[in-house]
């Protein structure tokens, strides 16, 4: 079975700063999917950032990028010019590429960033 | 699209009383996900359904949780009799096959039992 595993429950940063929040994960296959939500206060889950397995290079989605790292099983989140609107408890999600696997998304257990201005 | 629906927003029962939550996917959308979130567990996969079969229940914690999909746009969460360690938000999701495309999540549904 895969495991997500996020090992900052809580990060801070101040307003236009960079801050990279980190994941890791755990798994047999080679290939699968890897993605970070953000759950604001509203708790509505919002997909910030997606990853294939088989791209080398990292997903970026204006100021949030990733950093992959297959062989380490890293998946770290960087946001960078932080505003007061990123803060959020954001989570990584692991999802086999796998047809037998259906949609299923394994998630970590949430890290909460908080912007200070 | 209004997106994923989920009813009740909030829900305060009694223990021991039958709690229905329902959810409604985003039209064309042939799966859909029940989560549980607690801040002891955090997300949790309870049951998901393709093409309104269930595939996989094994995240349902007991038998006093159930779940159903009578038809594609509609599915419902039952809990049946409450107790106050099922307090916790429900998430509906729903997601296309075969696309790398998200989990559309709804906006949840926050149950309280006492």
């Amino acid at each position: 079975a895969q495991t997500v595993t996020q090992s900052q429950p809580e990060m801070s940063v101040q307003e236009a700063e960079t801050v990279t929040l980190s994941c890791t994960y755990d798994t047999s296959e080679s290939d699968y999917y890897l993605f970070w939500y953000k759950q604001p206060p509203s708790r509505q889950m919002i997909l910030v950032i997606r990853q294939e397995a088989y791209k080398q290079q990292n997903a970026t989605e204006n100021r949030f990028s990733v950093n992959f790292q297959k062989a380490a099983k890293s998946f770290s989140l960087k946001i960078s010019d932080s505003q007061l609107g990123d803060a959020a408890m954001y989570f990584c999600a692991y999802r086999s590429a796998s047809r037998n696997a259906g949609n299923m998304l394994t998630f970590g257990g949430g890290t909460r960033l908080m912007v200070k201005p | 699209d209004a997106g994923v629906i989920q009813s009740p927003r909030h829900e305060v029962t009694e223990m021991g009383q039958e709690v229905t939550l329902r959810c409604k996917p985003i039209s064309g959308h042939d799966y859909l996900f029940w989560y549980r979130q607690t801040m002891m567990r955090g997300l949790e996969l309870l049951i998901y359904f393709n093409n309104n079969v269930p595939i996989d229940d094994s995240g349902m914690p007991e038998d006093r949780f159930s779940a159903k999909m009578p038809n594609a746009s509609f599915s419902t969460l039952k809990i049946q009799p409450s107790e106050p360690r099922d307090s916790a938000v429900y998430f509906c999701a729903s997601s296309l096959r075969y696309r790398v495309n998200e989990q559309f999540f709804g906006p949840g549904t926050r149950l309280t039992v006492l």
